[in-house]
């Protein structure tokens, strides 16, 4: 087991509401990504961070911020969660920025109606 | 604009022969190719991975293609088993990981 743990893993919220998922790993990555899995698209990237309170964007990122204060947890939050954003949403950590790909969390099906 | 892309949504295979998984990408820049494999309820796990200066890369049943002049790659699994029923992501490191669209795979006994 890598180490990485997301929660909560199922959610279901309101149109309109803010949302937080936390993705915490015991590994020491310095990288740490937020991926949204979606039919016909496969993993996008929505942001990542390369280190303390280091973050930026991915190909995804309207509707969503992030923070990282601490090495070891990476918050995703939807400040106003829209439909659009029913999705599984998946962390993932790296050692480096490029190597031998990334270690993924188990996921968090997030339901917004 | 999808930059990797998996043409084939799913492939059903009988048990014991071959599965070929393919995948297209669009930019020239890509220099290191990877696999993962995803059960349901679970996260993507890496599975095999390639560079660009190889051609071919091997770990046991499965074995990784690169075309770099057709900007394309396969992954072939023999013999296929069911235990190998899944979806499978093509994926290539650009500044970051970029994912393909997945292919189910479905290996029947």
């Amino acid at each position: 087991d890598a180490g990485i743990t997301q929660s909560p893993r199922h959610k279901v919220t309101e149109t309109g509401t803010p949302v937080t998922l936390r993705c915490h790993q015991t590994e020491n990555h310095r990288y740490m990504y937020w991926y949204r899995q979606d039919p016909g698209h496969g993993l996008r990237l929505i942001h990542y961070s390369y280190g303390v309170k280091d973050t930026d964007k991915g190909e995804v990122s309207d509707g969503y911020s992030v923070s990282r204060s601490k090495t070891e947890d990476f918050l995703l939050t939807l400040e106003s969660a829209t439909s659009s954003q029913t999705s599984v949403y998946f962390c993932a950590i790296s050692e480096a920025a490029r190597g031998y790909g990334y270690t993924f969390g188990s996921g968090t099906r997030l339901t917004v109606v | 604009d999808q930059q990797v892309k998996q043409n084939s949504p799913s492939l059903s295979v009988q048990e014991g022969r071959i599965s070929i998984l393919n995948c297209d990408y669009t930019n020239s820049m890509f220099d290191y190719f990877l696999w993962y494999k995803k059960y349901p309820a679970e996260g993507p796990t890496f599975l095999i991975s390639i560079s660009s200066i190889k051609d071919k890369n091997e770990d046991g049943r499965f074995t990784v293609f690169l075309n770099k002049s057709a900007k394309h790659l396969s992954l072939h699994i023999v013999p296929s088993q069911p235990g190998d029923s899944a979806v499978y992501f093509c994926a290539a490191y650009g500044n970051k990981l970029v994912f393909g669209a997945g292919t189910i795979l479905r290996v029947k006994s």
